[in-house]
């Protein structure tokens, strides 16, 4: 089972703002990525250390960590959004990276 | 444009092998870790094992260790997974990724089923 915890679902309203949580970690100094997930795509990262994006990425979707807890969140939500998100960390003490259940999102 | 095609999959009996290969274009593969991660059917990621940039250091999930070999081969820009004594619980799809900022560009996936 995963080690990093993420609410299974979240649901939104088009033009709303969703924000995805993941804890069940010490995130002080170490960065979280995140992934969206299609249905029946590959993953494609989103934010990467935390709140920088890739290329590409719209500006709506944006992330933070408070140590315990690392968001992402996306604003003015639309029904392309729908997918799996998931978020990714490395732990230095494994030297394993350890990835959270993922929380699926639905636009209403 | 860079671009991660996975292939190899396919249906195996338990206690079976299977080798896994990612063949990478559109960046230079000899400079980039690389991954593989599997997803069984209706559940969440899971981070299978990496080598660094030149294959001299490996490392492997705690399901896997034991079991399966990672590799690659710089000179045909290609990676690999050596699955052995294949598992029920091991099916699903398995990506390749490479790591710049995090798993930047990931591939379509190549499905492995293991059943009798």
């Amino acid at each position: 089972s995963a080690v990093l915890t993420q609410p299974p679902s979240v649901s939104v309203a088009p033009g709303q703002t969703a924000r995805v949580t993941c804890g069940g970690y010490n995130f002080r100094s170490r960065s979280v990525h995140w992934y969206q997930q299609r249905p029946g795509l590959a993953p494609a990262l989103v934010v990467f250390d935390d709140s920088d994006r890739p290329s590409g990425i719209p500006e709506r979707f944006s992330g933070s960590n408070s140590g315990n807890t690392a968001t992402l969140t996306i604003s003015r939500v639309e029904a392309g959004d729908e997918a799996d998100y998931y978020c990714q960390v490395w732990d230095s003490g494994s030297d394993h990276w350890l990835f959270g259940g993922g929380t699926k999102l639905t636009v209403l | 444009e860079v671009q991660l095609v996975e292939s190899g999959g396919g249906k195996v009996q338990p206690g079976g092998s299977l080798r896994l290969s990612c063949a990478a274009s559109g960046f230079t593969f000899s400079d980039y870790w690389m991954y593989w991660v599997r997803q069984a059917p209706g559940k969440g990621l899971v981070w299978v094992s990496r080598i660094d940039s030149d294959g001299s250091t490996t490392r492997y999930a705690d399901s896997v260790k034991g079991r399966f070999t990672i590799s690659r081969d710089n000179a045909k820009n290609t990676l690999y997974l050596q699955m052995n004594n294949l598992r029920a619980d091991d099916t699903g799809v398995y990506y390749c990724a490479y790591y710049h900022n995090a798993f930047d560009v990931w591939g379509q996936g190549t499905t492995v089923t293991v059943s009798s």
